[in-house]
C-alpha cells in the first residue's frame, strides 16, 4: 500500500549545485503535481502532468525542470540550487482533475541549500 | 495581500473540546473548497470537500461555506489527541486545471 513515495527524505545541497528529487505512485493515477511548501506559505504547485509526455507550469516554476517518461515517475530537478530553493517540496497524485477528487500526497522531501 | 488567509496559530484545546479552524478568501471565483490535515512530517491528506455554499458533515467534522461573506470554517467536535495536526483549507475555481489555493495552515494541539 505504498502509493506516493518521495526520494530522498532529506537533503542539503550546495549553491549551485544540482539534483533531482523523485515521486512515484502505484495507483495508476495519470494527473501529478509537485508543490513547495514554505513556512507560513501555504503550498505552491510548481509543475504538473496530466499524463506520460505531458507537462505543464505551475504557478512558481522558475528554477525548476520536469519529465514525465511513465505513468508512475514525476521527477523534479533543481539545475542550480539557489538559497530560495530551500523548502519542503511534496509530490502529489491524483485519478483525476476534477477537484473533488482527492490529490494524494508523499511525505516530501526537506531540502536545504546552503 | 494572500488570495487565502488563515490563522496560523497554535492552537491548543482540552480534549473533548469543540474546535474551530477558518480561512477567509478573497476570489469570488471560488467555487470547490476543501480542507486538508497534515500530520507532522507527512503530507497533506484530504478530511473533507465542499462544493459552493453550505454545510457538510462527515463524523466529527462539519464543513461550513459561506460565500457571501468568502469565509470557511471546519468544526471537529469531541476533538482527541490524535486530532493534533495542522489543518490547510484549499480552494479552486473550476475543475480544469485542477489549479489548487492553498491557506498556509492552522496548527491544532488537542491537550489529553
Amino acid at each position: 500500500n505504498a502509493g506516493v513515495t518521495q526520494t530522498p527524505k532529506f537533503r542539503i545541497l550546495k549553491i549551485g549545485q544540482s539534483m533531482t528529487l523523485q515521486c512515484a505512485q502505484d495507483m495508476n493515477h495519470n494527473y501529478m503535481y509537485w508543490y513547495r511548501q514554505d513556512p507560513g506559505m501555504g503550498l505552491k504547485l510548481i509543475y504538473y502532468s496530466v499524463g506520460a509526455g505531458i507537462t505543464d507550469k505551475g504557478e512558481v516554476p522558475n528554477g525548476y525542470n520536469v519529465s514525465r517518461s511513465t505513468t508512475e515517475d514525476f521527477p523534479l530537478r533543481l539545475e542550480l540550487a539557489a538559497p530560495s530553493q530551500t523548502s519542503v517540496y511534496f509530490c502529489a497524485s491524483s485519478y483525476s482533475l476534477e477537484s473533488t477528487q482527492p490529490q494524494h500526497f508523499g511525505d516530501g522531501t526537506r531540502l536545504s541549500i546552503l | 495581500q494572500k488570495e487565502v488567509e488563515q490563522d496560523p496559530g497554535p492552537l491548543s484545546v482540552p480534549e473533548g473540546a469543540i474546535v474551530s479552524l477558518n480561512c477567509t478568501y478573497s476570489n469570488s471565483a471560488f467555487q470547490y473548497f476543501m480542507w486538508y490535515r497534515q500530520y507532522s512530517r507527512k503530507g497533506p491528506e484530504l478530511l473533507m470537500y465542499t462544493y459552493s455554499s453550505g454545510n457538510k458533515e462527515d463524523g466529527r467534522f462539519t464543513a461550513q461555506v459561506d460565500k457571501s461573506s468568502k469565509y470557511i470554517s471546519l468544526f471537529i467536535r469531541d476533538s482527541q489527541p490524535s486530532d493534533s495536526a495542522t489543518y490547510l483549507c484549499a480552494m479552486s475555481g473550476n475543475t480544469g486545471r485542477r489549479a489548487l489555493t492553498f491557506g498556509s495552515g492552522t496548527r491544532l494541539q488537542v491537550q489529553p
